[in-house]
């Protein structure tokens, strides 16, 4: 399975842009990049989602490299309720397998 | 309109015992996902069904299995507990189209300890 590299922890000052990074350089043609997001004691939230073009929604950007290799999930002001652990997830076509790894860690200073 | 239900949120079971938990989807929604989240870990997929046939399985042993019912409910279970499988058991549910890439909801989860 294709794995996914994310930075253990970043910090954000509150209504600043965030670039979360994430790498998957083993990453296959039919795999779509999933972006979740989890707040203390909730499960995970759907931020976002794509396969080759980027993508734009109420929550976020997501910006994936020409050679997919690698992605950035945008969030453009930060808020204090963003502070959660990302999740940048691998998930093939007509599979339904989703193998998250250990996430980003994301503080929001006000 | 109601989330992802699971139950019991929490509960104890003695290794060795068994253990049921339930999921109910959001109306509408075929598929459902299972995952085990371990304290400071991700998720880690177990399970996914979709119109009661399962679709994709992880690295699990065989004491766990699942199943969903006509309603689209589903129930994992775990037989011979160990200590190990103490954690919080995520349920997801999703519309499904083709590329199997849609949006998941998930649960608030089932704390599950094991001692």
């Amino acid at each position: 399975d294709a794995k996914t590299t994310q930075p253990n922890s970043m910090e954000s000052n509150e209504e600043e842009p965030v670039h979360l990074p994430c790498n998957h350089s083993t990453i296959s043609g039919t795999d779509y990049i999933h972006w979740y997001r989890q707040l203390p004691s909730q499960g995970p939230e759907y931020v976002i989602h794509g396969l080759t073009s980027n993508v734009n929604n109420r929550m976020a950007s997501l910006a994936i490299a020409e050679d997919r290799k690698s992605s950035t999930l945008i969030l453009h002001r930060a808020t204090l309720r963003d502070a959660a652990v990302y999740y940048c997830i691998l998930k093939r076509t007509n599979a339904g397998k989703s193998t998250f790894g250990d996430g980003t860690t994301l503080t929001v200073k006000p | 309109d109601a989330g992802v239900t699971q139950s019991p949120t929490h509960l104890i079971k003695t290794r060795g015992q068994h253990v049921t938990l339930r999921c109910s989807p959001i109306s509408g929604h075929k598929s459902v996902s299972w995952y085990q989240q371990v304290l400071g870990q991700g998720p880690q997929f177990i399970f996914q069904y979709y119109e009661k046939e399962e679709r994709g399985r992880g690295n699990f042993p065989d004491r766990f299995s699942a199943r969903q019912f006509p309603n689209y409910s589903s129930e994992l279970n775990v037989n011979a507990l160990l200590l190990g499988d103490s954690a919080l058991y995520l349920c997801a549910s999703s519309l499904w189209d083709s590329t199997w890439n849609t949006e998941a909801f998930f649960g608030q989860g089932t704390r599950l300890t094991v001692v």
